[in-house]
């Protein structure tokens, strides 16, 4: 099977400007998990999608965060604007909600540093 | 915020040693994950165990868990150099499947 699919790979921006991650997941994935991991911390969930609904989102930054999961398959994360603590991975992740024990699997990442 | 502290937050063994992580997370939970991390990757699954199992094994993996400490650990038998990332706990609560990460071990393996 496809892994999830994360674009760009990295991505450099000026502070207050915009930017926009896209995440595909594994197909038949019907929960989806936003991440963001500063520089040698673990993960901080930002927002959890099943299908197209949103579960949580309590961790959002939403003054400046916005995420959407269209059809329920393809996310995007954006972020406007920008600021310098904005610096880190965003890491999509996905899992089989039928499967109350189910691992997540997740994407690459994309690294922001933003200047 | 982070559901799980993770000790020691840095391991240095070598090769041939075993290496223990240990986990302390702070609410009640339906599972409890551990992922490994290589640098520039994401996160890789390696074994869950349930609110109601006490011990698992995988491979070189076996993991713990004590749900009256709120504590978790993984052992990594016989470890190799490639065993050389920062590994993850992460715990699973709430019916929506809220997948909390803890702070992480880094552990480098020496040849």
């Amino acid at each position: 099977e496809a892994g999830v699919a994360q674009s760009p790979r990295y991505k450099i921006i000026e502070k207050r400007q915009s930017v926009a991650f896209w995440c595909n997941p594994i197909s038949g994935h019907a929960t989806l998990y936003w991440y963001q991991q500063i520089l040698g911390q673990g993960p901080k969930l930002l927002i959890q999608f099943q299908n197209n609904g949103v579960v949580d989102d309590s961790q959002l930054p939403k003054d400046r965060f916005s995420a959407e999961r269209l059809k329920g398959v393809d996310s995007t994360l954006k972020i406007q604007p920008a600021k310098l603590e904005d610096s880190a991975v965003y890491l999509c992740a996905s899992s089989l909600l039928r499967q109350y024990n189910s691992p997540l699997h997740f994407g690459n990442g994309t690294r922001l540093t933003v200047t | 915020s982070q559901q799980g502290e993770e000790d020691p937050q840095a391991l240095s063994i070598q090769e041939g040693e075993n290496a223990t992580m240990n986990c302390s997370y702070k609410t009640s939970i339906n599972n409890l994950q551990w992922y490994r991390q290589n640098s520039g990757r994401g996160l890789v699954h390696l074994i869950l165990i349930r609110s109601n199992e006490r011990e698992k094994h995988s491979g070189r993996l076996r993991v713990t868990l004590d749900t009256s400490k709120k504590s978790s650990s993984l052992l990594i038998t016989a470890s190799r150099a490639a065993d050389t990332a920062s590994y993850f706990c992460a715990t699973v609560s709430g019916g929506y499947q809220k997948v909390t990460f803890g702070t992480g071990t880094k552990l480098q393996v020496i040849p």
